[in-house]
């Protein structure tokens, strides 16, 4: 079973430009999340989406938005990019079906972002 | 907003050292999970807590869920290099929203 699946796995931009990653979830799996990493911190949440519908969202600015498509396949975009939006982007999928059992999040590799 | 705290934020051990690693949440929760992430690489699910008091073991790795379903702790037995990276707990709420501690990241010495 194939696991989540980023591209690119390593990008530089310039300041003020867009980017858009891809994530491709573990089949079956209908939860896509994303998350911001910085070197030596902790796991921001961006958004959650479920079915092709945002379910959650975390406390990021407007530039970074995101979409998930019908065969559960997602992609973020961050615009008008700033040198402190440099950090590795982590997509997870789950079935997360039941909010009360829990799921287990399974993590891709994460696209490097590098904005200069 | 509901929080996770996660502490120590660094922890070095000298090989065959102990290690715990603690994770307190600001409200009850349905279930707590903890993930490793290896230096250059990405969170892997280690296990999964649901029953209030619970606890799991999986080797030198013991996982405890609290009686108040509000904290829980990782403690390793004897560490050894392998276990070198960041260890996070996730809390869920039942809302779909999963909440991750800021991660605590062991240093083992050879």
């Amino acid at each position: 079973k194939a696991g989540v699946t980023q591209t690119p796995r390593y990008l530089i931009k310039t300041r003020g430009q867009q980017v858009t990653l891809s994530c491709s979830p573990i089949s079956g799996h209908r939860s896509v999340s994303w998350y911001q990493q910085t070197p030596g911190q902790g796991l921001q949440f961006l958004f959650e989406y479920f079915s092709e519908t945002q379910r959650n969202k975390g406390n990021f600015p407007g530039r970074f938005s995101g979409r998930q498509f019908s065969n559960s396949r997602s992609e973020m975009n961050v615009s008008t990019l700033e040198l402190g939006d440099s950090a590795l982007y982590l997509c997870a999928s789950s079935s997360h079906t039941d909010g009360l059992s829990g799921n287990t999040i399974y993590f891709g590799e994460g696209s490097w972002l590098t904005v200069v | 907003g509901q929080q996770v705290m996660q502490i120590p934020q660094y922890q070095h051990v000298q090989e065959g050292e102990d290690f715990t690693t603690y994770c307190n949440s600001s409200t009850t929760l349905s279930n707590i999970q903890w993930y490793k992430q290896r230096p250059g690489g990405h969170p892997v699910f280690l296990i999964q807590l649901v029953k209030s008091g619970e606890v799991k073991k999986q080797k030198r790795l013991t996982f405890q869920f609290g009686e108040a379903k509000k904290n829980s702790s990782l403690h390793i037995t004897a560490t050894q290099t392998t276990d070198v990276g960041t260890y996070f707990c996730a809390g869920n709420t039942g809302g779909f929203k999963t909440i991750f501690g800021a991660g605590t990241r062991l240093f083992v010495k050879a």
